[in-house]
């Protein structure tokens, strides 16, 4: 079936990087956008960016732009989110989501069960 | 502070009909899709409502979505307990800076 997996809990000094992978299974990788997306504990969702995996070209939220990179490896069908300069701010769960619209419409009908990230001295 | 503004709880009970609103401007709801989301908790988001108003498959006619302008609506008819969750709405933003995604800050959305 179609899923997507991701690396588990990370914890992680202020300052440090962290990096969550998202693996597809179940359906053609290249064939759909990518977006990840934060929860912070008890708040809303927040989006991060989109990555196609097909050519690798990337869009981020004005917020991360120069902290986070995006990548794929289309032989393992996974996606990378790295995020640096970690602060207490990004303690968060983090989803990646399938666009089945082909990034057209950012309809995010399949999630990843989502990566707690904790910054934390 | 949320691109979109939804009201933050709801509640109802059961058999009743609530609406949950989804406030933006011109830049996202008026030029874009609106797609909505249910988030039981521990769990990660659910598609709910897709292009302003389909359901994906698997998903009970029970809710429906509607969109006028700058503003969305969620509607679930005959409430049921299993309803109570967050709900998130979504659309692209179409700014001077660029295109992003933006959520609604979600309704926490109570089964009396």
């Amino acid at each position: 079936q179609v899923q997507l997996v991701q690396s588990g809990a990370e914890v992680k000094k202020p300052g440090a990087s962290v990096k969550v992978s998202c693996k597809a299974s179940g359906y053609t990788f290249t064939s759909y956008y990518m977006h990840w997306v934060r929860q912070a504990p008890g708040q809303g969702l927040e989006w991060m960016g989109i990555i196609n995996p097909s050519g690798g070209s990337t869009s981020y939220a004005q917020k991360f732009q120069g902290r986070v990179t995006m990548t794929r490896d289309t032989s393992t069908s996974t996606v990378y989110m790295e995020l640096s300069s970690l602060r207490s701010e990004d303690t968060a769960v983090y989803y990646c989501a399938r666009d089945c619209s082909s990034g057209w419409y950012a309809i995010f009908d399949i999630w990843g069960q989502g990566t707690m990230v904790t910054v934390s001295s | 502070q949320s691109v979109l503004t939804q009201p933050p709880s709801a509640s109802g009970t059961p058999g009743q009909r609530v609406t949950i609103s989804c406030s933006g401007s011109s830049s996202n709801i008026g030029s874009n899709t609106v797609n909505w989301y249910q988030q039981l908790p521990g769990t990660a988001p659910k598609l709910l409502i897709y292009s302003n108003n389909q359901r994906p498959s698997g998903v009970p006619d029970r809710f429906s979505g509607s969109k006028s302008g700058t503003s969305a609506s969620l509607a679930i008819s005959g409430l049921q307990s299993e309803d109570e969750a967050d709900y998130y709405c979504a659309a692209w933003d179409d700014s001077l800076n660029g295109r992003y995604v933006v959520f609604g800050g979600g309704t926490k959305l109570t089964v009396l």
